[in-house]
Parts: structure tokens; C-alpha cells; sequence
């Protein structure tokens, strides 16, 4: 199985920071790299598809960037409703696995 | 509107077993691939099982063996036959919707409320 590693586990920042935070996949994945947002008791929320695409609906001060085994998932200017935890998953190869989250947390 | 509403879950022993339902609607259900995702309390997501339109079916191997992916499109509804239950099979399991019909390792744009199975004695 491809592992995928998220970077930080958790962060603190606060309303008007830029965040970033990172995926690493154990092997290239091309773009077949996903990020989500859950925020607790709701199911996930998908954010960028293929690495870069913006879901619809989705503000555009998120953002995604990243091929082959490295990642990014960037918010810029964090608004209060986007604490939360983020998770990455890879679609390259069954099964698609996800990282394991980074919680985003009020400074 | 893509709606998709999981039922099912609940209480049982370790080794007992339990049929997870998923009823779909606002698309052609016939027309998609789609999955189960798990998640344990306080942690991460895991894929479980996913069908494609062809019924073709595939699991993680924590599951092969013991769980049983189905579908029914006259119903719209996808099923998770879970057998042989374990406490670390407590998570809230999740019905995903594929965006093609040709595979069940994709993003997931459309996600059920979740149902709630929980393993113990």
C-alpha cells in the first residue's frame, strides 16, 4: 500500500495567518492527491482534487500544489470557520489511503 | 442534490455481525462506483470496501475475508455485510460516491452523514 504522511500533526494559528500544511506520498503518485476538511461529528468535506483543483463551493484562499511525492494544501488569510482537520488521500493505487490528519487549532 | 443516508449501525459482541445500508439518491446510482470509508473514534479515515458498476468488489485486508460489499440498483441502495466483528472494528463507517463508474479509488465529493457500529461485550 502507498503510505501518505501529513505534516504537521496539529498546528495553532490564528484568524489572518497563512497555513500550510504538507503530504508526503511513499512512492510518486503523479496528482492523484486529495485534500478534505472535518470538522467534528460531520463527514469529511473535499477541498482540491488532483492536487491542484478547487471543488466547487470551495473559498478560494485554499489552495493545492504538488506532483510526483510532495504536497501542499495552503490556506491563506484563515477564517474562523476553517479549524478543523485536514486530511490528504491518494487515489494512485487501491487502496487509497489517507494521511493521518492535522488538526488546526485556535492560537 | 446528491443524497446519500447510511443506516444500520449499532451495538454488537465481538463476532457477531452486522448489515450496513446506504439509500442514494439525486443521481444514477447504477451509473457509479462507490465505497465504504471508516473512521475509529478520534482517529483517521480508512477505506474499507468499494463496488464498481460491474459489481467487480474490493477491500482493505483488514476486512477481506469478513466483510461484503454489495449493491442493489432497483433500490439505489448500497450494502456493508459485516461478519465476524472485532472491538477494533468500532468507527463510524461512511458511503462514499465515486465520480466515474470505472473505479472505487477516486476522490470523494459526495459523503453520507455516517453510521455508528460499535464492537463490545
Amino acid at each position: 500500500d502507498i503510505q501518505v504522511t501529513q505534516s504537521p500533526s496539529s498546528l495553532s494559528a490564528s484568524v489572518g495567518d497563512r497555513v500550510t500544511i504538507t503530504c508526503r506520498a511513499s512512492q510518486s503518485i503523479s496528482s492523484y492527491l486529495h485534500w478534505y476538511q472535518q470538522k467534528p461529528g460531520k463527514a469529511p468535506k473535499l477541498l482540491i482534487y488532483a492536487a491542484s483543483n478547487l471543488q466547487s463551493g470551495v473559498p478560494s484562499r485554499f489552495s493545492g500544489s504538488g506532483s510526483g511525492t510532495h504536497f501542499t494544501l495552503t490556506i491563506i488569510s484563515l477564517q474562523p470557520e476553517d479549524f478543523a482537520t485536514y486530511y490528504c488521500q491518494q487515489s494512485y493505487s487501491t487502496p487509497g489511503t489517507f494521511g493521518q490528519g492535522t488538526k488546526v487549532e485556535i492560537k | 442534490e446528491v443524497q446519500l443516508l447510511e443506516s444500520g449501525g449499532g451495538l454488537v459482541q465481538p463476532g457477531g455481525s452486522l448489515r450496513l445500508s446506504c439509500a442514494a439518491s439525486g443521481f444514477t446510482f447504477s451509473s457509479y462506483a462507490m465505497s465504504w470509508v471508516r473512521q475509529a473514534p478520534g482517529k483517521g479515515l480508512e477505506w474499507v470496501s468499494g463496488i464498481l458498476v460491474s459489481g467487480n468488489t474490493f477491500y482493505a485486508d483488514s476486512v477481506k475475508g469478513r466483510f461484503t460489499i454489495s449493491r442493489d440498483n432497483s433500490k439505489n441502495t448500497l450494502y456493508l455485510q459485516m461478519n465476524s466483528l472485532r472491538a477494533e472494528d468500532t468507527a463510524v463507517f461512511y458511503c462514499t460516491k465515486s465520480p466515474t463508474q470505472a473505479t472505487v479509488t477516486a476522490y470523494y465529493a459526495y459523503w453520507g452523514q455516517g453510521t455508528l457500529v460499535t464492537v463490545s461485550s
